[in-house]
């Protein structure tokens, strides 16, 4: 129990439609970084917020899109999907140290 | 892209067995990281280790790290059934934010 917590946890789409994943980071953590793990991969790293302001960024289109709130908590938004959009998205807090917290992850399909 | 590699993909051992994974990488790094994912679940760290340790433990966990070879390796010793997972290797690298970068990880199978 990581004390990270993601929704939802399955949900299914059509390609062209938008999506948005939440993530609550875990008490005293004010980093959130988002992985996308297709199936049978390691995760890749999307992106990283820190005190609300995005400060890195992976290979990843700009139709990845986040947000992260002042109690830092986050959100993940994903536009005009597409069949490869479809993997495990997990969101990780962390306090600067080093070590990742992962929460369970949303998968996400799409048709 | 992914950095790091693990070898084997796969192992399957008997119970009681000791287990070493082994993780391969290309640039510097701040650290390296072992991570543990159940079948489609989250991952849960193990361990850290810095670019300037050469072993760390923690508990059945060993982990070292040859910088000049870029590898690393994860020994579990007296493996338990409960420890069947997928194990990640990932480098941690500063740029800007804090990043990790994974391999794409073994697979391991504990027989009882």
């Amino acid at each position: 129990e990581t004390g990270v917590t993601q929704s939802p946890t399955h949900l299914i789409k059509t390609r062209g439609q938008q999506v948005t994943l939440r993530c609550s980071s875990q008490s005293g953590h004010n980093t959130v970084s988002w992985y996308q793990q297709a199936l049978g991969q390691g995760p890749q790293f999307i992106f990283q917020y820190y005190r609300e302001e995005e400060n890195g960024r992976g290979n990843f289109p700009p139709r990845f899109s986040g947000l992260q709130f002042p109690n830092y908590s986050s959100e993940l938004n994903v536009n005009a999907l597409e069949l490869d959009d479809s993997a495990l998205y997990l969101c990780a807090s962390s306090s600067g140290l080093g070590e990742l917290f992962f929460g369970e992850g949303s998968r996400l399909t799409v048709l | 892209s992914q950095q790091g590699e693990e070898d084997p993909q796969a192992l399957s051992i008997q119970e009681g067995e000791n287990a070493t994974m082994n993780c391969s990488y290309k640039t510097s790094i701040n650290n390296l990281q072992w991570y543990r994912q159940n079948s489609g679940r989250g991952l849960v760290h193990l361990i850290l280790i810095r670019s300037n340790e050469r072993e760390k433990h923690s508990g059945r966990l060993r982990v070292t790290l040859d910088t000049s070879k870029k590898s690393s390796s994860l020994l579990i010793t007296a493996s338990r059934a409960a420890d069947t997972a997928s194990y990640f290797c990932a480098t941690g690298i500063i740029q800007g934010a804090q990043k990790l970068v994974f391999g794409q990880g073994t697979r391991l199978t504990i027989n009882p």
